[in-house]
């Protein structure tokens, strides 16, 4: 299974301001993707990050408020931009894996976030 | 559309009982089926998946069957330890690319 870390694992941010969230894999992977969790609530999945072109958004999310970036095939980021107390969530990155073609999404630990 | 449906928590058990928590989906076609755990603060874990109908994903002893005919996942345990209180969450996913998560279910289990 594929190692995913992230940084930062939690944050407090003033509203207004952005934050960047990297995500790291061990090993090559055809697929990445970030997702939100709300507090007490399942994931819901913002977008595919697509490397070397832009990311595909998931109805209701939209590149200016998260822009993201996948320069190779181990490694993206997730920016929360302009943020406001309702961004208040855990971030997921995670990865779908080459081996054997296996369609087993692994997710990271997390970065939760609080914007005051 | 595709979703997934399990049973609300929280389920409270005591130690050594057994655990059954349930999962039935829509989808088209047959997706992969999965089940992911949340320990506390932590992120999403793997805990075990079927491929096709009539597998049987199986981890720590956990199982879940992929039963095509009641188109349900359901997990169990035959006996569970206080170290099994976390969420549990099912999804289904495969050739969309993207999981569909229920909405979790929150498990305590007491000495």
């Amino acid at each position: 299974s594929a190692v995913i870390s992230q940084k930062p694992s939690r944050d407090i941010c003033q509203r207004g301001t952005s934050l960047t969230i990297q995500c790291q894999v061990d090993s090559q992977v055809t697929m990445m993707f970030w997702y939100r969790q709300q507090p007490g609530q399942s994931l819901t999945l913002i977008a595919t990050a697509n490397q070397g072109s832009e990311a595909t958004y998931e109805s209701g999310f939209v590149i200016d408020k998260f822009p993201i970036s996948r320069p190779n095939l181990t490694f993206s980021t997730l920016t929360v931009s302009n943020m406001s107390p309702e961004d208040s969530s855990i971030y997921l990155c995670s990865a779908r894996g080459l081996a054997q073609g296996t369609d087993t999404q692994y997710f990271g630990p997390g970065t939760r976030l609080t914007v005051l | 559309g595709d979703s997934v449906t399990q049973m609300e928590g929280p389920v409270t058990l005591s130690e050594e009982a057994f655990l059954t928590i349930n999962c039935t989906y829509t989808a088209t076609g047959y997706p992969s089926l999965f089940w992911y755990v949340q320990y506390p603060g932590e992120g999403l874990q793997l805990l075990l998946k079927a491929t096709k109908a009539d597998d049987k994903g199986s981890n720590k002893g956990f199982e879940a069957t992929y039963r095509k005919e009641t188109t349900s996942f359901h997990l169990e345990k035959g006996s569970v330890q206080v170290s099994d209180s976390a969420v549990y969450f099912c999804a289904h996913g495969g050739a969309t690319n993207k999981l569909i998560f229920g909405t979790g279910t929150l498990l305590a289990v007491q000495p």
